[in-house]
Order: structure tokens, then sequence, then C-alpha cells
């Protein structure tokens, strides 16, 4: 199916524990990006990808990690969760980088106990 | 202070009522606008998007932007249940990176 899907829509996971949450775009679009959509803060970007092997800091990237090997998937890693990387998460893309506007995926709502 | 500011609401109005929302920003350097709709527990979805200053049109929603007084609005002409969602706005311009506010929460009761 043509699109953008995140895997797994929900995922417990446990404090110190790695977790990554998956992305995958069908339409070979240059640019992704993950955020974070907290109450009281909106969406915040963690890491953002121009290209396959270029990634880039967002507001937020501490505690993450990224890698993009492939135009397709853009894996975002908590390297040990804690529980304030309770959130959910959003991946998006766009070939044009988000001037005129992206397409996102329907998201991962992590909860770390 | 974000760089885009935006009332979280809610905003609840009647089905058939006209709805404004709007956004404030602070950048001069912006030149794109767009509005996202988001459903709850949806990821958000891009509705319109203008360049610069001026109106655009699409169906019962338009997007308006006034670039002389750093203001963003988005009217929904008779609105109806299914409108019910948060709306975002977002800026760009200088960076391909949009801002975002941290939109509000529109209900629209039968």
């Amino acid at each position: 199916d043509a699109g953008i899907t995140q895997s797994p829509r929900y995922k417990i996971t446990e404090t110190g524990r790695q977790v990554t949450l998956m992305c995958h775009q069908t339409w070979s679009h240059s640019y992704m990006f993950w955020y974070r959509q907290d109450l009281g803060h909106g969406l915040r970007l963690i890491y953002y990808s121009a290209a396959a092997d270029i990634t880039d800091k967002g507001e937020v990237p501490d505690g993450y990690v990224v890698s993009r090997s492939k135009t397709e998937n853009f894996p975002l890693t908590l390297e040990s969760a804690t529980r304030s990387q309770t959130s959910v998460y959003f991946c998006a893309s766009s070939e044009t980088g988000g001037l005129v506007g992206y397409t996102f995926g329907s998201g991962t709502r992590l909860t770390v106990v | 202070q974000k760089e885009v500011e935006q009332d979280p609401g809610p905003l609840s109005v009647p089905e058939g009522a006209i709805v404004s929302l709007n956004c404030t920003y602070s950048n001069s350097a912006f030149q794109y606008f767009m509005w996202y709709r988001q459903y709850s527990r949806k990821g958000p979805e891009l509705l319109m998007y203008t360049y610069s200053s001026g109106n655009k049109e699409d169906g019962r929603f338009t997007a308006q932007v006034d670039k002389s007084s750093k203001y963003i609005s988005l009217f929904i002409r008779d609105s109806q249940p299914s409108d019910s969602a948060t709306y975002l706005c977002a800026a760009s311009g200088g960076s391909y990176i949009p801002t975002f506010g941290r939109g509000t929460s529109l209900i629209v009761h039968p």
C-alpha cells in the first residue's frame, strides 16, 4: 500500500530498555522527520533527514538515535528509555522539505513504565 | 515565546456556524503557511498551504494570511460535526523546517 506507515502503533516498555520505532514510506520522498507530540508542547522535532545517510538534530534530540541507510526507511531508536520519553511519536515525509507541508504517519503511542 | 502562537481552545460551535481559527507568528522570514487537521489518535493531515499574503479557498475552507500583522486564519463555512478535530497552523521560510503552533481544539456540536 502506498503511503507512510509506522510500527508498532502502541508500545509499552520498561525504563532503561532500548526500543526502536519504525517508519516506512513508499513515495521515495527525500525528506523524512520524527516528531513527538505532548500535551502542552505540541509537535517537537526530534531528528530529520534530507536524504539517505544524511541526518540532523531537531529541537529535542537527546536520548534518541536515527539512521537512514535506505530512502524509504527512517527508524528512531531510544537508546535507554526514560519515563519522560512517554509520548506519541509521528514520522513524516516530504518531497519539498516541508515548505508546503508534510505527510504524517498514524503515530506510535509509547509508554515507558 | 514560540514563534507561532495558537490558542488551544477548546472552541465550541453549533453545526452550521462559520468557524474562525487563528494564529500569530513572530518571524518575518516566514513565507509559507500551512493548516493541518488532526483527529483524535490520528496523525496530522495537511489541509491547505498558502504562499505569502492573501487568501486560498478549498471547498468550505479558506486560509488567509496577513503578513503585515503576522496573522494566519482558517475559516470553515457551514461547519459539521465531522470537522471536530484539532487544527494546527504551521509556518516556514528561510529554513524548510516548519514551525508548528500547538493546535486549537474545535468541537462542532449538532
